[in-house]
């Protein structure tokens, strides 16, 4: 099935530090979206990416939108210790028939941020 | 304004009995996806469904496994004679609409430990 590299797997940092991770795919999204996971959590969205090329902010944190459309990267700057959890990106094809939206997701991102 | 609840949050069952997970969108979404998340993996999509209708069964597995949504109540996934591989985070998440700029918002999710 369809499936999205999430990269780096996992990154120990120092309070402070910028931070960057990336997703690619083997096919096209319409949707780029980056979600945050807390242990015993659902994820829970932190930007989401609707055209090619977009950079869109929220905070420290800026995504930006592959212009091939098959790639997306989330940039954290200033990391603070809640910003501890994994990041995942996700994929999401305009519904066309039964496909309704499903969510495609990469393989997370585990952040931790020494104080 | 309550979000997507999920119950049992926590779920023990032995070998070959059912498990009932349940899922009460958002007030006022009526799309529902439920997605599966096994121990360090990303989500992974399974299926989803508007009231009375199932519309991407997908990924769901082709036996023992059964969702549906009924104009009142819970959405609810069920998963007949258990076996270990069944153990995992099982997710649902709700929509006011399909595809892209309609956020789905996810529930806390519930852990099924399968004896």
């Amino acid at each position: 099935g369809q499936q999205l590299n999430q990269s780096p797997q996992s990154m120990f940092i120092q309070e402070g530090e910028d931070v960057s991770m990336n997703c690619t795919s083997s096919s096209i999204f319409n949707t780029w979206l980056w979600y945050k996971q807390e242990p015993g959590e659902g994820p829970v969205l932190l930007i989401a990416l609707y055209k090619a090329g977009e950079l869109t902010s929220n905070g420290r944190l800026t995504a930006q939108f592959g212009i091939t459309r098959k790639d997306s990267f989330l940039n954290i700057s200033a990391s603070i210790p809640s910003d501890v959890g994994i990041y995942f990106c996700a994929g999401q094809w305009e519904p066309i028939g039964n496909q309704g939206g499903k969510l495609i997701f990469g393989q997370g991102t585990e952040l931790s941020v020494k104080p | 304004n309550a979000g997507v609840m999920q119950n049992p949050r926590h779920l023990v069952r032995r070998r070959g009995q059912e498990a009932r997970l349940r899922c009460s969108p958002m007030k006022g979404h009526s799309h529902v996806y439920w997605y599966r998340q096994l121990p360090e993996e990303g989500l992974k999509f399974m299926v989803y469904l508007q009231k009375e209708n199932i519309i991407d069964e997908s990924g769901m597995p082709k036996e023992r496994f059964s969702a549906e949504f009924p104009k009142e109540g819970p959405s609810i996934l069920r998963i007949q004679q258990v076996v270990r591989g069944d153990s995992a985070a099982y997710f649902c998440a709700s929509s006011l609409g399909q595809g892209a700029t309609n956020e789905q918002f996810f529930g806390p999710g519930t852990r099924l430990t399968v004896l």
